[in-house]
């Protein structure tokens, strides 16, 4: 499967505790996203990169909320202190060029639970 | 602050009828796309509408962007339950600035 994939898929974790999430984009594509989604939501952004660069970081961003690009290639998305507020879908997209105008490919998602 | 309101949130029909879910803002958007999400998984693009006034056909799906691109609406004809998902418009704003998503409209499609 060359699609996006992103992991782990499901993490419960309890209130207090750090979190880390992986993403591996589509290998050609420069841009990747990280966005937060509850259930019948639409995706609200996070940030994203383009190549290693970190370009946009949402405003609603706490500083609990971390991301890294090293490479240019995968993505961390890390949350310290989690709050029972954080329970959701963390997604992330990948996408070629420099447009914004660009297709968004998903992945399936890390389904966040913070008890 | 750039936003994408949607309505309805909730649609309910039956096999076979016509309905048009909206996507409205008070910003211009450079152009607009349309995702489809089922449960589970992540969305899926439909459409890029680029050009204001711009229609685009998808089989059963019609999609417009207004002449002053900001707002698109779908049209879905003779709805079938496969059309079950939830409807996202995203909208690119400024060039370097990510895409945003309307909160979306849940469609429940029965036979």
């Amino acid at each position: 499967d060359t699609g996006v994939s992103q992991d782990p898929r499901h993490k419960i974790t309890k209130r207090g505790q750090n979190v880390t999430f992986r993403c591996d984009p589509i290998s050609e594509h420069n841009r990747l996203y990280w966005y937060r989604q509850t259930l019948g939501q639409g995706p609200e952004f996070l940030t994203y990169f383009q190549n290693e660069a970190q370009l946009e970081k949402s405003r609603l961003l706490s500083d609990r909320f971390s991301a890294e690009r090293p490479k240019g290639s995968f993505s961390t998305l890390e949350i310290q202190r989690t709050e029972q507020g954080d329970s959701a879908m963390y997604l992330c997209a990948s996408s070629l060029g420099l447009a914004n105008t660009g297709e968004l490919f998903f992945g399936e998602g890390s389904r966040l639970t913070v008890l | 602050t750039q936003l994408l309101e949607q309505s309805p949130q909730f649609l309910s029909i039956q096999e076979g009828e016509n309905l048009t879910v909206y996507c409205n803002s008070s910003s211009v958007f450079s152009s607009l796309q349309w995702y489809r999400q089922e449960p589970g998984e992540g969305p899926v693009l439909l459409v890029t509408v680029v050009t204001g006034g711009e229609v685009k056909k998808l089989k059963r799906l019609t999609f417009q962007f207004g002449d002053a691109r900001k707002d698109s609406s779908l049209h879905i004809t003779a709805a079938q339950p496969g059309d079950t998902g939830l409807y996202l418009c995203a909208g690119a704003g400024r060039a370097g600035t990510a895409l945003i998503f309307g909160k979306g409209t849940t469609l429940s499609v029965s036979s």
